[in-house]
């Protein structure tokens, strides 16, 4: 069974912290994105990366940053959390395999309150 | 701007009943499209999907009907079941297949 796993379900952390979200898959995915989500909004991409070390500024960068220094592995960083970015995290990997449609798979997700 | 427009932020339909959400897009080289269903809390997961060279993709008691001409989408659920209640994101491919493109998302009540 395919799997996509994040490093938290629930964070709280307080204004000006750094944050770490980490995302892990085991489908040998090239694809890997970081989304947040607010009720309305949708899913808004913040960060996607097509290969290792590799990086690619989404919708809503600002106040974020990523690496990822292994395949399986992307890192969501929150250099000073701030009240604003209190939301629901996403991590989704996919293969850029033709006939695929795109298709995403997605992890539980991150809450994560900034207090 | 836009790409994938979901206009109905929610939807309530009684048990047992069809369900039908809609999608608009205005990207005419969209070339697949995909529906997720969202738990709360929980990640979104893939329910079905349509390549833009068909008309309609069928997956037991989920249909989608795609109408080319009019850039329009819908997913069909019958018969509309409790657990069935859920966000419902509507998303476009163009072909990259590095991102897709996001509806903002329809809720679905079904009642009792």
């Amino acid at each position: 069974d395919v799997k996509v796993t994040q490093s938290s379900r629930y964070l709280v952390k307080r204004t000006g912290e750094k944050v770490f979200l980490e995302c892990v898959q085991d489908m040998d995915h090239e694809n890997m994105f970081w989304y947040r989500q607010d009720p309305g909004l949708g899913l808004r991409l913040i960060y996607f990366s097509y290969d290792v070390k590799m990086k690619e500024k989404g919708d809503i960068p600002e106040g974020y940053s990523v690496s990822r220094e292994k395949k399986e592995r992307f890192s969501l960083i929150l250099e000073s959390a701030s009240t604003n970015q209190t939301s629901m995290y996403l991590c989704a990997s996919s293969s850029p395999l033709a006939g695929t449609g795109g298709k995403q798979f997605f992890g539980p997700g991150t809450r994560l309150t900034v207090l | 701007d836009q790409q994938v427009k979901q206009n109905s932020p929610s939807l309530s339909v009684q048990e047992g009943r069809i369900s039908i959400l809609n999608c608009d897009y205005t990207n005419s080289m969209f070339d697949y499209f995909l529906w997720y269903k969202k738990y709360p809390a929980e990640g979104p997961t893939f329910l079905i999907s349509i390549s833009s060279i068909k008309d309609k993709n069928e997956d037991g008691r989920f249909t989608v009907f795609l109408n080319k001409s009019a850039k329009h989408l819908s997913l069909h659920i019958v018969p509309s079941q409790p657990g069935d209640s859920a966000v419902y994101f509507c998303a476009a491919s163009d072909g990259s297949n590095y991102q897709l493109i996001w509806g903002a998302g329809t809720k679905l009540i079904i009642k009792p």
